[in-house]
């Protein structure tokens, strides 16, 4: 079993809808969470991280986070073409230890 | 958020040569670096862990004598790729990581052609 596991899509959305990417991890003492953005070509961005519970929202992004469920999201409101991209979600377990889902790719669709 | 700085960005070597990757924490101090490869349309694949001044931790399958990691300081470690082949062809791309909190920063990554 992976370390975190994410749909590798494509999901097509259009442009100003809510893009709902979601990722989900095994081990249960994982402490940080984080999504990257990589567009094709070019290395991963960092765009959300999260650390507790609950929801954290960021402009257009919002990051949810259920620990119980071991279960981490990105929902992207009013998706513009401009946000299709590769989305990578991000595990850190202990210090320098960092686990990478494979990345959901998201269309926006014009 | 944190910068990280990569050189070069582009290379392009003949077979059995050796190509040098630089990587560097430009505003912060990094304890540790990674570094990956990617293929096209393909994830992220990490390579190795390094700890400023200290021997790299390479994951299961990387050769570590082909790929040289050095981290001789808190803001820059190297990739060496020694007697480079086609298939070493990819893209490299290091990140660096802060403490507290713990998040990763990756540099623009670097292209290296083999031919």
């Amino acid at each position: 079993q992976k370390e975190v596991e994410q749909n590798s899509g494509p999901l097509s959305v259009p442009e100003g809808a809510i893009a709902s990417l979601n990722c989900t991890y095994s081990d249960r003492v994982s402490q940080s969470f984080f999504w990257y953005r990589q567009y094709s070509g070019k290395s991963p961005e960092l765009i959300m991280s999260i650390y507790s519970n609950g929801d954290k929202e960021d402009g257009r992004f919002t990051a949810q986070l259920n620990k119980a469920s071991q279960y981490v999201s990105l929902l992207i409101r009013d998706s513009q073409p401009s946000d299709s991209a590769t989305y990578l979600c991000a595990v850190n377990i202990n210090f320098n230890k960092f686990y990478f889902g494979s990345g959901t790719k998201l269309n926006v669709k014009p | 958020g944190a910068v990280v700085s990569q050189h070069p960005s582009w290379v392009i070597c003949k077979s059995g040569t050796s190509v040098k990757i630089e990587c560097r924490s430009l505003d912060f101090q990094a304890t540790t670096m990674f570094w990956y490869r990617q293929f096209p349309k393909q994830s992220l694949m990490l390579m190795a862990t390094s700890n400023e001044g200290s021997k790299a931790t390479y994951e299961q399958g990387v050769e570590k004598d082909k790929f040289l990691i050095n981290h001789a300081s808190l803001t820059l470690s190297t990739l060496t790729v020694t007697s480079a082949h086609p298939e070493d062809s990819s893209f490299y791309i290091c990140s660096a990581g802060t403490s507290d909190p713990y998040e990763q920063y990756f540099g623009p990554g670097t292209r290296l052609t083999v031919t």
